[in-house]
């Protein structure tokens, strides 16, 4: 069936440094992917999106580029803040199905 | 503000008993979709209404329902819960009834079973 496998958490990194966090997908036909954000004590709040192969979605200085030949949709930002401490989700959405499927989710947690 | 209310925010209950709790989805979506989020199991998917049908049924135990009303609200009920129903419920909503463009969140119901 369709899934999406995240990189373990918790992670921890200072201000101003580099985040990849990796997500992969198994999925029939050609989803949509997304990213979503959880802050503490609040829902999910979609963070970015991309709906086709090489698509590459952006948000609030984070990126993430739908890679189809490696199944792969990893979240990026250039230098991260105290302020994006949460846990990311990254989900897929399979044309004609009724739901998105979530990862498991990473925590992310910078330190100043 | 998503524009996705959930209500009640917290819940306390004893185990054997029953609960409803209530989404209203935002302005303009038709469909309404229940979630669990628990440390265990992550966020597994109960079920989705579109315009008043059920669409999809996920992981939803048979001690739990739901509906859609015809003003869109929707309700979950749980009954006969366990000290295992304690999680986080969510509601999200969408125009489309396949969600392709994601969808947005409520901030939940944490529900407590003691």
């Amino acid at each position: 069936g369709d899934s999406v496998t995240q990189m373990e958490g918790p992670v921890t990194l200072s201000e101003e440094a580099c985040l990849t966090i990796n997500c992969t997908y198994t999925a029939t036909g050609y989803p949509s992917l997304f990213w979503y954000v959880q802050y503490p004590g609040e829902g999910l709040q979609l963070l970015l999106k991309a709906t086709k192969a090489d698509d590459k979605g952006s948000n609030k200085g984070f990126e993430a580029t739908y890679r189809k030949e490696t199944t792969s949709f990893h979240l990026e930002k250039g230098s991260v803040q105290v302020s994006d401490s949460a846990v990311y989700f990254c989900a897929l959405s399979v044309q004609g199905a009724q739901k998105l499927v979530f990862g498991q989710g990473t925590r992310l947690t910078i330190n100043p | 503000d998503s524009g996705v209310t959930q209500t009640p925010k917290h819940l306390i209950t004893a185990t054997g008993q029953r609960v409803t709790l209530r989404c209203s989805p935002r302005s303009g979506d038709l469909s309404v979709y229940w979630y669990q989020q628990s440390l265990d199991q992550g966020l597994q998917f109960l079920i989705q209404y579109y315009n008043g049908e059920e669409r999809a049924k996920g992981n939803i135990l048979e001690r739990f329902s739901a509906q859609q009303f015809p003003d869109l609200h929707s309700e979950l009920n749980l009954s006969s819960l366990e000290l295992g129903d304690s999680a986080l419920y969510f509601c999200a909503s969408s125009v489309d009834p396949s969600p392709g463009y994601g969808y947005t969140f409520g901030s939940g119901t944490r529900l407590t079973v003691v």
